[in-house]
């Protein structure tokens, strides 16, 4: 049961364009939703997070919009570069829970 | 100085073998994952120990067994290895981070385990 769909697998933009990736959840419970970003052989790490009390966070050129409504949360990363390629992970938590549920990546290529 | 250390980085092995990987974090952390990551990226969790007592024990053959011999430790081994069990495993580490409002993990550099 995939609780966190993530879209699209793969992405290719060029150099300074505007990459967006998009998750949907259906569990109303989730009350914490962050973001990972993976360089190849490394682990995850943490890219930037919101709760659901809000509808925006920015920090530098990344961006989480969220619609609680839609259930539906995306990441917009703005004048992307070549080491922004990366796989992009979102996750949602369960409040009460401190173990995220991970969508499963996009992988964005950022063509110079 | 690494927060969040596994060893080792690659391990490649016969099928039936039994082998184990070491996580070391020098977070001061509570909290200790295992999570495996298939071919396809995508990230599972195994277990979390939280003060070295096992919280939580997802479905994973019990051929999958956690040691936490201190809180600053979790070791993962593996008895009777099968192809199946070919992927990247992470540990991580977390606490909860008032800049984000919840928890931040801390992840190692993976062991990728490579069965033959």
């Amino acid at each position: 049961q995939q609780q966190v769909k993530q879209s699209p697998q793969s992405l290719i933009v060029q150099k300074g364009g505007i990459s967006i990736i998009n998750c949907a959840y259906e569990n109303t419970a989730f009350d914490y939703f962050p973001w990972y970003q993976q360089f190849p052989g490394k682990g995850p790490a943490l890219l930037i997070a919101i709760r659901p009390d809000v509808s925006e966070k920015k920090e530098g050129r990344f961006t989480i919009s969220f619609n609680k409504s839609a259930k539906q949360f995306s990441l917009h990363i703005m004048d992307s570069q070549p080491g922004d390629s990366a796989t992009y992970f979102c996750a949602a938590k369960l409040g009460g829970s401190y173990i995220p549920t991970f969508g499963r990546g996009t992988s964005l290529i950022v063509h110079p | 100085d690494t927060a969040v250390s596994q060893t080792p980085k690659y391990l490649v092995t016969q099928m039936g073998n039994d082998k184990s990987i070491k996580c070391e974090q020098n977070l001061g952390h509570d909290t200790m994952y295992w999570y495996k990551q298939d071919s396809k990226k995508f990230l599972k969790i195994m277990f979390s120990y939280n003060n070295k007592e096992l919280i939580i024990n997802e479905t994973v053959p019990n051929r999958f067994s956690p040691k936490s011999p201190d809180k600053a430790h979790l070791n993962l081994h593996i008895n009777s290895l099968e192809l199946g069990d070919s992927a990247v495993y992470f540990c991580a580490s977390s606490q909860y981070s008032s800049g984000t409002g919840g928890e931040k993990l801390f992840f190692g550099s993976g062991t990728q385990l490579s069965v033959l």
